[in-house]
């Protein structure tokens, strides 16, 4: 286990809605980012967070938002849910945001959306 | 258009053979990490790769970066069932912490 949870574990949506999802850093750990997994694919970068502020993003559409708190948890918001949104979602958190940092994976939200 | 190649994309093979997969760019990165991730699971770091024709050996694993930076390999000798899984690659190349993966190799071990 990496320390790193992930809550739900699975979700059903339905097109239009809106999710959150939550991750809780490793202790001593003040970097998040979060990728989208679809089906056959590897995880796609979204973001990343370092202490609270936005810190890169990848190619991926507004509606996909995100939050850091104080204590290093953080959210992840997606808004107007299409179909393609089904996929898993991974964070991972690290020590920092440097390269030669580590990133340990949580296990994940498997995410529907019908 | 895929930043990271992997190849092949499945694998079956009897328990005890060797296997190589490989992770192939045109891009250069300034490290290469190569992932284990089993299904319901998030990946699982197995080596980090950041010179050029740097070797790694990780028990039965062997790990190399390619001279230029640009490609990667995989090699797994006496395969055992428990080596089965997605075994994914991702290189940095910005400051940003945006790590780009591949879509990874499935492999089977049989016993």
């Amino acid at each position: 286990e990496t320390g790193v949870t992930q809550s739900p574990t699975h979700l059903i949506k339905t097109r239009g809605q809106q999710v959150t999802l939550r991750c809780s850093s490793q202790s001593g750990h003040n970097t998040v980012s979060w990728y989208q997994q679809a089906l056959g694919q590897g995880p796609q970068f979204i973001f990343q967070y370092y202490r609270e502020e936005e810190n890169g993003r990848g190619n991926f559409p507004p509606r996909f938002s995100g939050l850091q708190f104080p204590n290093y948890s953080s959210e992840l918001n997606v808004n107007a849910l299409e179909l393609d949104d089904s996929a898993l979602y991974l964070c991972a958190s690290s020590f920092s945001h440097g390269l030669s940092e580590t990133q340990y994976f949580g296990p994940g939200t498997r995410l529907l959306v019908l | 258009t895929q930043l990271l190649e992997q190849s092949p994309q499945f694998l079956s093979i009897q328990e005890g053979e060797n296997l190589t997969v490989y992770c192939n760019s045109s891009s250069v990165f300034s490290s290469l990490q190569w992932y284990r991730q089993e299904p319901g699971e998030g990946p699982v770091l197995l080596v980090t790769v950041v010179t050029g024709g740097e070797v790694k050996k990780l028990k039965r694993l062997t790990f190399q970066f390619g001279d230029a930076r640009k490609d990667s390999s995989l090699h797994i000798t006496a395969a055992q069932p428990g080596d089965t899984g997605l075994y994914l690659c991702a290189g940095a190349r910005t400051n940003a912490g945006k790590s780009t993966f591949g879509d990874g190799t499935t492999l089977t071990v049989k016993p």
